[in-house]
């Protein structure tokens, strides 16, 4: 089956810092990726739809200026969480599309970030 | 406001009882999937619903879309603890591709 890896699994940084997370598709290509935010037994937040070599369309409420999302090839999305602070210490998922597969989303292992 | 609602929220049951979540939309889907998250881990795609009326099952999991394409449900026969976790149902509007909304999820907790 398709698989999503996400890179780093967890990080820990400092308040200010700025924070790469890495999605790729390992073995399909991904027009479309979604980045997602989950809070502890909470459900999936969709923060924004990420396309293949365009600008992201971000949630409402969501910060464009600092959750950044670059989609720069087919296999390959990157969020980067600029001058994290401790309140955007959360689990983030992001899944990607199949295009042969009917809607379905396979999603990344997530990455655990903490801001401290 | 939150656009697939999913309830109950948790549900814990002893190993052989039956379980069921149950999602509803205030707008007509297109389709609907389900997933499962096991804890710590990331959701896995278990289905996707399309047909009004439709039901598909698989092994002791039991799903349906409801008649006016809004609501669905998860049911589950004779639980076992590799059961546990929380499932999520998510629908989609308009195109079959695209932002899934997401229900909170069902946490399911299975007593042995």
């Amino acid at each position: 089956g398709a698989v999503v890896s996400q890179h780093p699994s967890w990080v820990i940084c400092k308040s200010g810092t700025s924070v790469k997370i890495e999605c790729r598709s390992l073995d399909f290509q991904a027009t479309t990726m979604f980045w997602y935010r989950q809070f502890p037994k909470q459900s999936l937040m969709l923060m924004a739809t990420s396309n293949e070599g365009s600008k992201a369309t971000y949630e409402q409420g969501v910060e464009k200026d600092k959750f950044l999302i670059n989609h720069a090839s087919l296999t390959l999305s990157t969020l980067t969480v600029t001058s994290a602070h401790p309140e955007d210490s959360s689990f983030y998922i992001c899944s990607a599309e199949l295009a042969g597969a009917p809607g379905e989303q396979f999603f990344g292992p997530g990455t655990r970030l903490t801001v401290l | 406001g939150q656009q697939v609602m999913q309830i109950p929220q948790y549900q814990h049951v002893q190993e052989g009882e039956d379980f069921t979540t149950y999602c509803n939309s205030s707008t007509t889907l297109s389709n609907i999937q389900w997933y499962k998250q096991r804890p710590g881990g990331h959701p896995v795609f278990l289905i996707q619903l399309v047909k009004s009326g439709e039901v598909k099952k698989q092994k002791r999991l039991t799903f349906q879309f409801g008649e006016a394409k809004k609501n669905s449900s998860l049911h589950i026969t004779a639980t076992q603890t590799t059961d546990v976790g929380t499932y999520f149902c998510a629908g989609r509007r308009g195109s079959t591709l695209g932002r899934l909304y997401f229900g909170r999820g069902t946490q399911l907790t299975v007593w042995p």
